[in-house]
């Protein structure tokens, strides 16, 4: 099974900053990576898909990056709706697997 | 894109089972893969296998092998997963989710979620 880490569990940080979070996989996924976002008491809902393409409808300050066993969800400039927590998601090999997820939240 | 509606909460005892709808529409359901996914309390997600509506065919992950069984019901456009011998281990809050446009392996769009406590 592949593993995936997410750092940091949580990261602080004020609107208007820019987010860098990482997913960090025990072995090559290619580029076969997802981002998710999940707001308390909601579905996850897809911002990012095969590392670096933005789902439909999600706005231009997602942006995701990365190969093989290391990749970036970056935020450009935080809004107040977007804190939440991340996933990543491996489709690489079977079982498919989810990171344990970094828990953006307001500094 | 499409919409999922799940049925509601459910109680549990430990060792029965439980039995979750996942209602589609604005698609087409025949045509997309439905992914199960659940998510214990304060934890994150787990994959737990897929069906494809169209014919069926079932892939669960060996964590839940034996355990779980996913069907459809293309008539009324609706996806279903039961799992038997539930223990405490089992509560959580359990996604259907569609294979992603384009895609069989992420998910978008999710289901709202039904939280199932198992408790005696």
């Amino acid at each position: 099974e592949i593993v995936l880490t997410q750092s940091p569990v949580t990261l602080s940080l004020s609107p208007g900053e820019r987010a860098a979070l990482a997913c960090r996989a025990s072995q090559s996924v290619g580029n076969y990576l997802a981002w998710y976002q999940q707001k308390p008491g909601q579905a996850p809902r897809l911002l990012i898909y095969d590392a670096s393409n933005r789902a439909t409808g999600i706005p231009a300050r997602f942006s995701g990056s990365g190969s093989g066993t290391d990749f970036t969800l970056t935020i450009s400039s935080l809004e107040p709706e977007d804190f939440a927590v991340y996933y990543c998601q491996q489709r690489r090999k079977w079982p498919l697997s989810f990171g344990g997820g970094t828990k953006l939240e307001i500094k | 894109q499409g919409q999922l509606v799940q049925s509601g909460a459910e109680v549990k005892e430990p060792g029965v089972s439980v039995k979750v709808s996942c209602k589609a529409s604005g698609y087409s359901f025949t045509g997309h893969y439905m992914h199960w996914v659940r998510q214990a309390p304060g934890q994150g997600l787990e994959w737990m296998g897929r069906i494809n509506p169209f014919n069926g065919v079932t892939d669960y992950a060996e964590t839940f092998q034996g355990r779980v069984t996913m069907t459809r019901d293309s008539s009324i456009n609706t996806a279903f997963m039961e799992l038997r011998g539930l223990t405490s281990a089992d509560t959580a809050v359990y996604f259907c989710a569609r294979a992603a446009a384009g895609t069989d392996q992420y998910f978008d769009p999710w289901g709202q979620g039904t939280l199932v406590t198992v408790s005696s």
